[in-house]
């Protein structure tokens, strides 16, 4: 059965650092989503992808992050300079189609020190 | 129910009963519903979707029901099985305009054998 899968399980960094946090997605879906979850916390949505361009974002998804599709597989995550309160898991999804399900990746664990 | 941080509502059920899990969500405008299991250490596994047109889907051993009238939705899980211990979490969206999509903080759900 196709899966999600990010790269890598966990990184650690140190503050002021950039990150790039990798994942591909389930190769006939159009949607991707990146997602965090703050330990002991709730799942927050981060930003949408769709036709080579962000769709959705909140407003966790500052200056910041960014997103691309370097080629036609892989999906990234890239923090610039990372902070504190970045430590937490990310977790990349994707979909066929809005509002339809999403399949979610096991996650990247971001320890930022 | 949900709750803040990490002292999740935790629902114990004897091995074999059946589970109801509660879920309010926050805006109703909301029109796309879906419920995600989350085991330790993995992310969000996508269990059951509804949309708001309508109050009731079953799936394998599961069935959703939603009451937009009192913006609820619930997780029925039918002879529940030591492999169903874990979080439990339900996910609202608005699929017009502007979507976004909105986690809840989620249920623990402990199997007693």
């Amino acid at each position: 059965e196709p899966e999600v899968t990010q790269t890598p399980s966990h990184q650690v960094t140190q503050m002021g650092q950039e990150v790039i946090l990798r994942c591909v997605p389930i190769s006939n879906h159009l949607y991707f989503y990146w997602y965090r979850q703050i330990l002991g916390q709730k799942v927050e949505f981060l930003v949408s992808f769709y036709n080579n361009e962000i769709s959705e974002k909140s407003e966790i998804f500052d200056d910041q992050f960014s997103v691309e599709r370097p080629d036609g597989s892989n999906f990234t995550l890239k923090i610039r300079s990372t902070k504190l309160e970045d430590s937490a898991m990310y977790f990349c999804a994707s979909s066929g189609g809005l509002a339809v399900a999403q399949y979610f990746g096991p996650g990247t664990r971001l320890t930022v020190l | 129910g949900e709750s803040v941080g990490l002292h999740l509502p935790t629902l114990s059920v004897q091995e074999g009963d059946n589970s109801i899990i509660n879920c309010a969500y926050s805006n109703s405008a909301s029109d796309y519903f879906i419920w995600y299991k989350q085991e330790s250490g993995k992310g969000p596994q996508f269990i059951i979707d509804i949309r708001s047109n309508m109050d009731k889907r079953q799936g394998q051993r599961v069935t959703v029901l939603l009451n937009k009238t009192v913006k609820h939705l619930s997780l029925q899980i039918a002879a529940t099985q030591p492999g169903d211990s874990a979080v439990y979490f339900c996910a609202e969206m608005v699929t017009s305009g502007t979507y976004k999509y909105i986690f809840g903080t989620g249920t623990r759900l402990k199997v007693l054998a």
